[in-house]
């Protein structure tokens, strides 16, 4: 059963502390995607990849997030320093055709 | 500005009956879409897409409607059974750049509740 695999799946952390969440995409699938889930603006693209090169990282912050792939197997999403609201659940998807993108369990995160 | 609207936050439904969600967008270069059902603590799960070129699609119990003139999708479940209720979200992707998946729009999704 193929699944996306997401660590850590919660984390609490101070302002200012550097936060890196991994993904483990299904294996084949050529596309990554990060999603942030707040609940004032709801599921939002932040960035993806295909064939782990970018390609639209237009939702992220870039003063303090960095996205990148270094193989096939590993997606990280990294927030330095982070800042309260930063928090949110943070969603790894991976997919191969348009009909469909298939989601991590998130990683929950409490920046205090 | 909000591309993908789901205008009702939350709809309760008994047992048996239709379900029916409904999703609006503004983006005229949205191409495909997407009906995503999340449980808490849990990422979502794909339910049923459709292409521009369709108006209909159905997988079992699920049905998503698309009327490309009104910018309006619906999904339809029937019967709805307990194990349904949960967050629907509807989402969008559009202007493909073509060899994979791309990024998609969500709305902030639909609290559906399934009542015995």
């Amino acid at each position: 059963d193929a699944r996306v695999t997401q660590t850590p799946r919660h984390k609490v952390t101070e302002m200012g502390q550097e936060v890196t969440m991994r993904c483990q995409p299904i294996l084949g699938h050529n596309t990554v995607f990060w999603y942030r889930q707040t609940m004032m603006q709801g599921l939002e693209l932040l960035a993806y990849f295909r064939n782990r090169a970018p390609l639209d990282d237009s939702g992220m912050p870039k003063d303090r997030f960095s996205a990148e792939m270094p193989d096939a197997t590993l997606a990280t999403l990294k927030i330095q320093p982070s800042e309260p609201r930063d928090s949110a659940v943070y969603f790894c998807a991976s997919g191969l055709r348009q009909e469909t993108q298939y989601f991590g369990p998130g990683t929950r995160l409490l920046v205090l | 500005d909000q591309q993908v609207k789901q205008n009702s936050p939350s709809l309760s439904v008994q047992e048996g009956r239709i379900s029916i969600l409904n999703c609006d967008y503004t983006n005229s270069m949205f191409d495909y879409f997407l009906w995503y059902k999340k449980y808490p603590a849990e990422g979502p799960t794909f339910l049923i897409s459709i292409s521009s070129i369709k108006d209909k699609n159905e997988d079992g119990r699920f049905t998503v409607f698309l009327n490309k003139s009104a910018k309006h999708l619906s999904l339809h479940i029937v019967p709805s059974q307990p194990g349904d209720s949960a967050v629907y979200f509807c989402a969008a992707s559009g202007g493909s750049t073509g060899g994979g998946a791309d990024g998609l729009t969500f709305g902030k999704g639909t609290h559906l509740i399934i009542q015995p």
